[in-house]
């Protein structure tokens, strides 16, 4: 199994600032996950995270707007960058181990 | 991944069993059958998976049906705790951590 902690819980940004979502593991792992679920919406994945190499990201998301640090195998951040309302999601990182996935608590993420 | 197919919601009597559908007729070979559950403003939480045998674990059983097109996730004696969005994915598992990818799922209302 996996515990996640991810920080902040919540927040209420300003148009145009940045947000640094930590996220952190208790055990090593290989691939970390972001996530991000818009109001009333599905899971949609942003990025895939490797320790020591760059992110891979998903069709729709782009590394200035969302970059990712993976300095090492228990620890990720994602940035959410440039601001927007259309930001305002709940975002959260997961882990597999095995054959099961397992997910922080998430982010709530409010831009005004 | 194949695509799965799932009721956008259902009602279920609280300490009766809760079956909720899945479509997944393109479903491959080495594909497996998970489902996770999205309690409201929680990460998802692993329930169950299964291969082509049907499986039992202490929070669900999982039937899947011989041709693999389609599965039911039993929930023997539903609580109000159980009232979530459930969500069937299909998902290859190489021993290498994959993403996930959600559909809509389906909300399971359980009431007394």
């Amino acid at each position: 199994s996996a515990v996640i902690s991810q920080k902040p819980s919540r927040d209420i940004c300003q148009r145009g600032t940045s947000l640094t979502i930590q996220c952190q593991v208790d055990s090593q792992v290989t691939m970390m996950f972001w996530y991000r679920q818009q109001p009333g919406q599905s899971l949609t994945l942003i990025a895939t995270a490797n320790q020591g190499s760059e992110a891979t990201y998903e069709s729709g998301f782009v590394i200035d707007k969302f970059p990712i640090s993976r300095p090492n195998l228990t620890f990720s951040t994602l940035t959410v960058s440039n601001m927007s309302p259309e930001d305002s999601s709940i975002y959260l990182c997961s882990v597999e181990t095995g054959p099961e996935a397992f997910f922080g608590q998430g982010t709530r993420l409010t831009v005004v | 991944d194949a695509k799965t197919t799932q009721p956008p919601s259902m009602d279920c009597a609280e300490g009766r069993a809760a079956n909720l559908p899945c479509n997944h007729s393109t479903i491959s070979g080495n594909e497996y059958v998970y489902w996770y559950r999205q309690i409201h403003s929680q990460g998802p939480q692993y329930i169950i998976h299964g291969l082509k045998n049907n499986e039992t674990n202490e929070m669900a059983s999982l039937i899947i049906t011989e041709d693999r097109k389609s599965s039911t996730l039993i929930l023997p004696h539903a609580t109000l705790r159980d009232t979530a969005v459930y969500y069937c994915i299909v998902k290859g598992f190489t021993g290498t951590a994959s993403k996930l990818t959600f559909g809509t799922g389906t909300r399971l209302q359980v009431t007394l």
